[in-house]
């Protein structure tokens, strides 16, 4: 069974703090997405992820992918509120077009 | 509207009773995939359609669950005699075939269901 962990569950940091959001597994996938999701809404994409060691920017936040497209990370710098969320990593594997989605993180932001 | 659109937005239901849900995807986007989401749980995948096909189902679909995808467009997903455990957010997203991110899925809004 695959399986992609996440850390921390919860994070609640103070505005202008920086985090970073973990997502593991033992399993290799071909592409790799980040979605953030708000209560009472579906997933949002945030970005998508191919290749290993791929790293990229979306203002404030950076995703990298792993050399062995095992596990990423999602870096937010200068946290704001507008940041609170539950974070998803969700990973494809080779020969599925199913996502397996992470535990996810919760992230609070005070201002 | 470019968006995957779900309908209804919450259901309320009794136990035993049957409910249909309705997903429409981004336009031309030949696969479309179910998700379950339960409170504090990342989405577990249900099924997904390639065009009208159904590709893939999980394990998670019991004989209660029945997805359709008949024209290749809109999907729909029935659950009968609902059951309390049947309580959770059902997600629809959908995909394209071509371009450097075929493999990325959007999802809609999602349909909460409560069964009482």
């Amino acid at each position: 069974t695959q399986l992609l962990e996440q850390s921390p569950q919860f994070l609640s940091i103070q505005e202008g703090e920086n985090l970073t959001v973990y997502c593991n597994s033992s399993s290799v996938f071909s592409s790799l997405q980040w979605y953030r999701q708000e209560p009472g809404e579906g997933p949002v994409l945030l970005v998508t992820v191919v290749t290993g060691g791929e790293v990229k920017k979306l203002k404030r936040l950076t995703f990298q992918f792993g050399d062995a497209r095992k596990d990423s990370s999602l870096h937010i710098t200068a946290a704001q509120p507008g940041d609170t969320g539950l974070y998803l990593c969700a990973g494809r594997s080779y020969n599925t077009d199913k996502l397996i989605f992470g535990t996810g993180t919760r992230l609070q932001v005070f201002p | 509207d470019t968006g995957v659109s779900q309908n209804p937005r919450h259901k309320i239901t009794k136990r035993g009773q049957n409910v249909t849900f309705r997903c429409d995807p981004i336009s031309e986007h030949n696969r479309l995939y179910w998700y379950r989401q339960t409170l504090g749980q990342g989405p577990e995948f249900l099924t997904y359609f390639q065009n009208e096909a159904q590709l893939e189902k999980s394990r998670l679909l019991s004989d209660r669950f029945s997805a359709e995808r008949p024209k290749g467009s809109f999907s729909t997903l029935e659950i009968q005699r609902t059951e309390q455990g049947d309580s959770a957010m059902y997600l629809c997203a959908s995909s394209g075939v071509r371009g450097p991110f075929q493999e990325t899925q959007y999802f809609g809004p999602g349909t909460r269901l409560l069964v009482l």
